[in-house]
């Protein structure tokens, strides 16, 4: 268990909708990464926050949108959803601008 | 524009032998590089990390070799065991502590 909690697990949901996912940090870590993994495919950075601060951002749709709200969770809300957006998404969290990220376990969306 | 690569999907090895995963960067501003393990329907763990300043990092039946004049770097792991089959990436990031630029993956096989 790496301590990073992501919810749902699984999502399915029609095209042109919106969701929310979320993502609890592991306890004192102040980074939230999210990533991005289509099928086949190595993990795509989305975007950082560190401390409530958006720090970096990676290919990231303007239908997506994250923010890191006080008590350092996270949501990253992604709209008008297409076919493409079926992915798996992951949130990472590390104690400040460090290397080592600790993954939760993902969670699958699915637009039908 | 594919800065980390590893090229080969998937690898099968014996109980016992060793495993040799490989990865290729481009990007010389890169400094840092780990690898992380993935089983299925769960998010990477890390598995172990090498700084450019070395060329070896060991952990237990874990080694990473760097060659930066190559621009490659190779996981060992001695003695492979069936619990090891899983999904490993190469990840990679600069000193600015964001992102992590992460390879599609090799898929490893330890056949008992």
């Amino acid at each position: 268990d790496s301590g990073v909690t992501q919810t749902p697990k699984h999502l399915i949901t029609a095209t042109g909708q919106r969701v929310t996912l979320r993502c609890s940090p592991r306890s004192g870590d102040l980074s939230v990464y999210w990533y991005q993994q289509s099928l086949d495919q190595g993990l795509q950075f989305l975007i950082q926050y560190y401390n409530g601060e958006e720090r970096a951002k990676g290919n990231i749709l303007e239908r997506f949108s994250a923010q890191q709200f006080p008590d350092l969770h996270s949501e990253l809300n992604l709209s008008s959803l297409e076919l493409g957006d079926s992915a798996l998404y992951f949130c990472a969290s590390s104690p400040g601008h460090q290397n080592i990220q600790y993954f939760g376990a993902g969670t699958r969306l699915s637009v039908l | 524009d594919q800065q980390v690569k590893q090229n080969s999907p998937s690898l099968s090895v014996q109980e016992g032998r060793i495993s040799i995963l490989n990865c290729d960067y481009t990007n010389s501003m890169f400094d840092y590089f780990l690898w992380y393990k993935k089983y299925p329907a769960e998010g990477p763990t890390f598995l172990i990390s090498i700084s450019s300043i070395k060329d070896k990092n060991e952990d237990g039946r874990f080694t990473v070799f760097l060659n930066k004049s190559a621009k490659h770097l190779s996981l060992h792991i001695v003695p492979s065991q069936p619990g090891d089959s899983a999904v490993y990436f190469c990840a990679a990031s600069d000193d600015s502590g964001s992102r992590l630029t992460f390879g599609e993956g090799t898929q490893l096989t330890v056949n008992p």
